[in-house]
């Protein structure tokens, strides 16, 4: 069975400040990963995808890693705004299977 | 519609009673999900659409829940006699394409809040 963990649960930095999320999954068998942005009362919000096949993806100041093999993925934020305060949750979809498997989520607080 | 759309945003409702959530997806998206996510818990993955049948409703948590779609547009989750652990916030999102290696991503609505008194 997937089972996806992502650490930190929370992080709070200064505003301006790199920062890195981690998600892993314990199954390397996926079509592709997926992370996601939820701010409170919310839907989710897709940031980036990154397809099996692929080793990163770029978005702005969001960069998403994937390394299968090891089961990990890494989103990179740069320059670190007040607005990017809110939940990043990852989420990978099982290879056979149409449903995505998520994790619970890194509650980022961005201080100005 | 320009997102996906979900009614109503908010229901409290009486323990015993039955709910209908309501989803209508992004125009054109064949595939179509629900999903629970309860406080403090991650999204839990109940049903998946690909037009009007559901290739997977491994995820619904009893035979209280139940969901159908209609056209291959607008889906409605139904639950009967309500218990207090439906309470939660139930997700509907849609794409493009059956997720798959040429996947398109997953746009969500934002949600109805079910509370059950």
């Amino acid at each position: 069975k997937q089972e996806v963990t992502q650490i930190p649960a929370a992080l709070s930095v200064p505003e301006g400040e790199n920062l890195v999320l981690n998600c892993s999954f314990t199954d390397s068998a996926i079509y592709n990963l997926q992370w996601f942005r939820q701010d409170p009362g919310k839907g989710l919000t897709s940031l980036l995808l990154i397809q099996s096949s692929q080793r990163e993806q770029t978005s702005g100041r969001l960069n998403a890693s994937l390394d299968k093999s090891s089961g990990r993925s890494t989103l990179y934020i740069a320059a670190s705004q007040p607005g990017d305060s809110a939940t990043y949750l990852c989420a990978v979809t099982q290879g056979g299977s149409e449903k995505l498997v998520f994790g619970k989520g890194t509650k980022l607080t961005v201080n100005p | 519609g320009a997102g996906v759309s979900q009614s109503p945003s908010n229901k409290v409702t009486e323990k015993g009673k039955d709910v209908e959530l309501r989803c209508d997806p992004i125009s054109g998206h064949t595939a179509l999900y629900w999903y629970r996510q309860s406080l403090g818990q991650g999204l839990e993955f109940l049903i998946y659409f690909q037009g009007n049948s559901a290739p997977d409703k491994s995820g619904l948590p009893s035979d209280r829940f139940s969901a159908e779609r209609t056209g291959g547009s607008v889906s409605t989750l139904t639950i009967q006699r309500t218990q207090q652990e439906d309470s939660a916030v139930y997700l509907c999102a849609s794409s493009l394409f059956p997720r798959g290696p040429l996947t398109g991503e997953l746009f969500f609505g934002e949600g109805s809040r079910l509370t059950v008194l």
